[in-house]
């Protein structure tokens, strides 16, 4: 089965700083990789993906993750973080040709004035 | 599109209490599946469908049931209640490009259910 580990439950960080949320994943076959956010008391928005090619993605909202085959693993990044940005981010995984989505346990980011 | 729809947003239940959790989406997507999320673990996947009268397990799948009849429609039966499934629970739907690769998740709502 699939495991999805993000490493840290909780990032405090002040506005305009840069963020890393880290996501690793195990698989040993290709696998389909997302972020998702999720604001207070909402559902969950697809902020990126990556199914294939560059192995640096863009997204929504001035965020970019980096697909690391060799370390397994697809870090969220954000060169300057507004208030605004305060949620809950999740990574996921998908395998080729199985019907399951893993998601992690989530990463609380804090943003202070 | 009112993309993916669920009822009721809030829902309280006695122990051994059953209900039904609606999901409805109006993308023609092949894939449905049902999460709950708890504080600290994340989501985890209940049952999925990938097609009409096509329905599998998750990862926590005692106590629910699941059924999907049409396209449109996958609805979550709690049998019997238990505090235990009281979470939030959301919905999700999917589509592939070609075969089982399935890409993202457009996620409900959610349903917050508290079992007393």
């Amino acid at each position: 089965a699939q495991s999805v580990t993000q490493l840290d439950s909780q990032v405090p960080v002040f506005e305009e700083a840069p963020v890393e949320l880290r996501c690793n994943y195990s698989s040993s076959v290709s696998v389909y990789l997302f972020w998702y956010v999720q604001y207070p008391n909402q559902g969950l928005q697809l902020l990126l993906k990556y199914l294939s090619g560059s192995t640096l993605v863009k997204g929504i909202n001035g965020f970019e993750a980096e697909f690391n085959k060799s370390q397994t693993s697809f870090h969220l990044r954000k060169p300057s973080v507004h208030i605004s940005d305060t949620a809950e981010y999740f990574c996921a995984v998908s395998q080729y040709n199985f019907n399951k989505f893993y998601f992690g346990s989530g990463t609380k980011l804090n943003v202070k004035p | 599109n009112a993309g993916v729809t669920q009822t009721p947003k809030f829902q309280v239940l006695k122990t051994g209490q059953s209900m039904t959790l609606q999901c409805a989406q109006d993308m023609n997507h092949e894939y449905m599946s049902w999460y709950r999320q708890d504080p600290g673990m994340g989501l985890r996947l209940i049952h999925y469908s990938v097609g009409a009268g096509i329905t599998d397990q998750g990862e926590v799948p005692n106590g629910y049931n699941v059924s999907r009849s049409t396209t449109e429609d996958f609805p979550l039966r709690l049998l019997s209640a238990a505090p235990s499934q009281t979470s939030v629970y959301f919905c999700a739907s999917s589509y592939s490009v070609s075969g089982s690769k399935f890409h993202e998740q457009y996620f409900g709502p959610g349903t917050r259910l508290t079992v007393t």
